[in-house]
């Protein structure tokens, strides 16, 4: 199985509701990866989870948080979300997370704020 | 200086032709490097990585690092209209916490018939 997972496709919520993304990969990857991507833009990194702990976080606001159940899972939970946070929200994994491991990412959550 | 630069397109190019697609990168001390493809509302899949200067081909693809010119690129040889999609170059960057994807902004590739 060389495939991530990502539920559901399509998610819309108000600014009030608590909501989770889901990502699952079977690979044995050790490495997890949210990344956000607005339209017409890259993606950008948000939060990297390394064997089940939490390594890198590029400063995201608190209405976002991880959570990394076991090495195949990893969960965003939302809260208090903003319209401006509307986009796609990837998920990826690799084998390590270090310079030389090809990230492969999911088909993306896309999330509209109302 | 950004990161990671690559010329935003489009590329039109015709069918049965050669695509080529640059990228040059800021970090001198960059190792790896990778190149996406992005169908429009769809995810990036990962087509190219490569470690060492110099060629690596896959099928229709070629990339090409040049370390010293701080430059990776990507050929499409016999370009096809399904390849028409935005290609992302992406770069490992070294941080003090870590290691980090960085893309650049993207080329879209545009293949007439």
């Amino acid at each position: 199985d060389t495939e991530v997972t990502q539920t559901p496709k399509h998610l819309v919520m108000g600014m009030t509701n608590k909501k989770s993304l889901k990502c699952e990969q079977h690979m044995g990857h050790r490495a997890m990866y949210w990344y956000k991507q607005k339209a017409k833009k890259p993606p950008e990194l948000m939060f990297v989870y390394s064997y089940e702990k939490l390594s890198i976080n590029e400063s995201v606001p608190s209405r976002f948080s991880p959570e990394c159940p076991n090495s195949s899972l990893l969960n965003l939970h939302l809260h208090a979300l903003q319209p401006e946070d509307s986009a796609l929200y990837l998920c990826a994994s690799s084998h390590l997370a270090g310079g030389y491991n090809e990230q492969f990412f999911g088909p993306g959550t896309r999330l509209t704020v109302l | 200086q950004k990161e990671v630069e690559q010329n935003s397109g489009p590329l039109s190019v015709p069918e049965g032709a050669i695509a080529s697609l640059n990228c040059t990168y800021s970090d001198r001390g960059s190792q790896s490097f990778f190149w996406y493809r992005q169908y429009s509302g769809k995810s990036p899949e990962l087509i190219m990585f490569i470690y060492s200067n110099g060629d690596k081909e896959d099928g229709r693809f070629t990339a090409q690092l040049n370390k010293a010119s701080q430059y990776v690129s990507l050929l499409i040889r016999d370009s096809q209209p399904s390849d028409s999609a935005t290609y992302l170059c992406a770069v490992n960057l070294k941080r003090e916490y870590g290691n980090k994807l960085v893309f650049g902004a993207g080329t879209i590739l545009r293949v007439k018939s």
